[in-house]
């Protein structure tokens, strides 16, 4: 049974609009949260996390927002760039040696 | 160049032919994990690593062995491959594990198929 769930198997979006990509999760335990980003022929490489003692974290264009009573957290990207069209995926830990991940979103960015 | 290599990157196996994917980090990480990727299910843990010769399951560890004798490398082993374990598979590791502060880096992926 997965714990991490991305409902939204792809989104399209147009260039210099926002894209804001969902994750939620059912695991109480989990406390450290991060999105990675994903291109074909190429392993997940790392973009931004949140710990679960806040409720926002920003890094340039990429911004994680984390509801702990909601178990939901969303990655904002703006604007949005053609370099963004990628695979995200999002993942979770409860501080146990194990990362769990959704199963992915695939983002288009249109001219 | 800090990285995680894994080899081989693509490969073609029958069932019942035991192989190996080799993992290796130059990052002296800690912490070393196998992952698989299959459509709709995103990554999956088979299994990870604390440290040399600390070794635990993942989610899905059924038909995987592996081994932590060196820090830098950390083996996955299919004793006998079956068609279901065709997928895509990587290997990643970090400083000191999944908690808080934590970067897991990922290898580039082997893709494995068994026929």
């Amino acid at each position: 049974d997965q714990q991490v769930k991305q409902n939204s198997p792809s989104l399209s979006v147009q260039e210099g609009r926002i894209s804001i990509l969902n994750c939620d999760y059912t695991n109480s335990m989990f406390d450290y949260f991060l999105w990675y980003k994903k291109y074909p022929a190429e392993g997940p490489t790392f973009l931004i996390s949140i710990s679960s003692i806040k409720d926002k974290n920003e890094d340039g264009r990429f911004t994680v927002f984390l509801n702990k009573s909601a178990k939901h957290l969303s990655l904002h990207i703006v604007p949005s760039q053609p370099g963004d069209s990628a695979v995200y995926f999002c993942a979770a830990s409860g501080g146990d040696y194990k990362l769990s991940f959704g199963a992915g979103t695939t983002v288009t960015v249109r001219a | 160049e800090a990285q995680v290599t894994q080899n081989p990157r693509y490969l073609i196996t029958v069932t019942g032919k035991k192989l190996t994917v080799t993992c290796s980090q130059n990052m002296n990480h800690e912490y070393m994990s196998w992952y698989r990727q299959d459509p709709g299910l995103g990554l999956r843990q088979i299994y990870y690593s604390m440290n040399v010769e600390v070794t635990d399951k993942g989610d899905v560890p059924e038909g995987y062995k592996v081994s932590r004798k060196e820090k830098r490398n950390f083996p996955l082993i299919l004793e006998s491959p079956s068609p279901n374990q065709t997928s895509l598979y990587f290997c990643a590791s970090s400083l000191a594990g999944t908690g808080t502060g934590n970067t897991i880096y990922f290898g580039e992926g082997s893709w494995l198929t068994v026929v």
